[in-house]
């Protein structure tokens, strides 16, 4: 079983919905991650919290909101998305690094954009 | 020039072979190496990582780098069809939280 959580797995959502993507970890990472991945293509970097800050921003759209409450939760916020949104979104966390700490994933959460 | 490169596949392999992946970096500066396994619509599950020159064993799986050649591998021995799925590679650098990913490699094993 993942250490890292992510909820719901799958999210169905119009392009003036607003809509939220929730992960959780417990395993003292202080490092959290967004990623987007689309068929047959890697993780691409959307946003990088480090204690609880955010660090890299990967010029990502403003209507994908990133949002850190505590060290154990991340929270990704979408509003009036596109249909090119639609991919899996990963949630990853590491210790903050000296560079030599694995990310662990989520499950994902398969968003679609109608 | 892309950071971190690897062959799309897919690699062809009879169950019970030695299956080699490879991946080339562009930054000197990467310290972190790490591959990973994606099966079809899951998420990447971590199966290595390796810091030093050098191989690196781990049951099946050998992570092999070569830092002066900027060239990382994975063997994976004794291939299973359970070992069907795209091996992604992602290096990283010290103090920084940014992973740069390959585009993966397919694998197919064959029974």
């Amino acid at each position: 079983d993942t250490e890292v959580t992510q909820t719901p797995k799958h999210l169905v959502m119009g392009m003036t919905n607003k809509k939220s993507l929730k992960c959780e970890q417990h395993m003292g990472h202080r490092a959290m991650y967004w990623y987007k991945q689309k068929a047959k293509k890697p993780p691409e970097l959307m946003f990088v919290y480090s204690y609880e800050k955010l660090s890299i921003n990967e010029s990502v759209p403003s209507r994908f909101s990133p949002e850190c409450p505590n060290s154990s939760l991340l929270n990704l916020h979408l509003h009036a998305l596109q249909p090119e949104d639609s991919a899996l979104y990963l949630c990853a966390s590491s210790q903050v690094t000296t560079g030599d700490s694995p990310l662990h994933f989520g499950n994902g959460t398969r968003l679609t954009v109608t | 020039q892309k950071e971190v490169e690897q062959n799309s596949g897919p690699l062809s392999v009879p169950e019970g072979a030695i299956a080699s992946l490879n991946c080339t970096y562009s930054d000197r500066g990467s310290q972190s190496f790490f591959w990973y396994r994606q099966y079809s619509g899951k998420s990447p599950e971590l199966i290595m990582f390796i810091y030093s020159n050098g191989d690196k064993e781990d049951g099946r799986f050998t992570a092999q780098l070569n830092k002066a050649s900027q060239y990382v591998s994975l063997l994976i021995r004794d291939s299973q069809p359970s070992d069907s799925a795209t091996y992604l590679c992602a290096v990283n650098r010290v103090n920084f939280n940014k992973f740069y990913f390959g585009s993966g490699t397919k694998l197919n094993v064959k029974p």
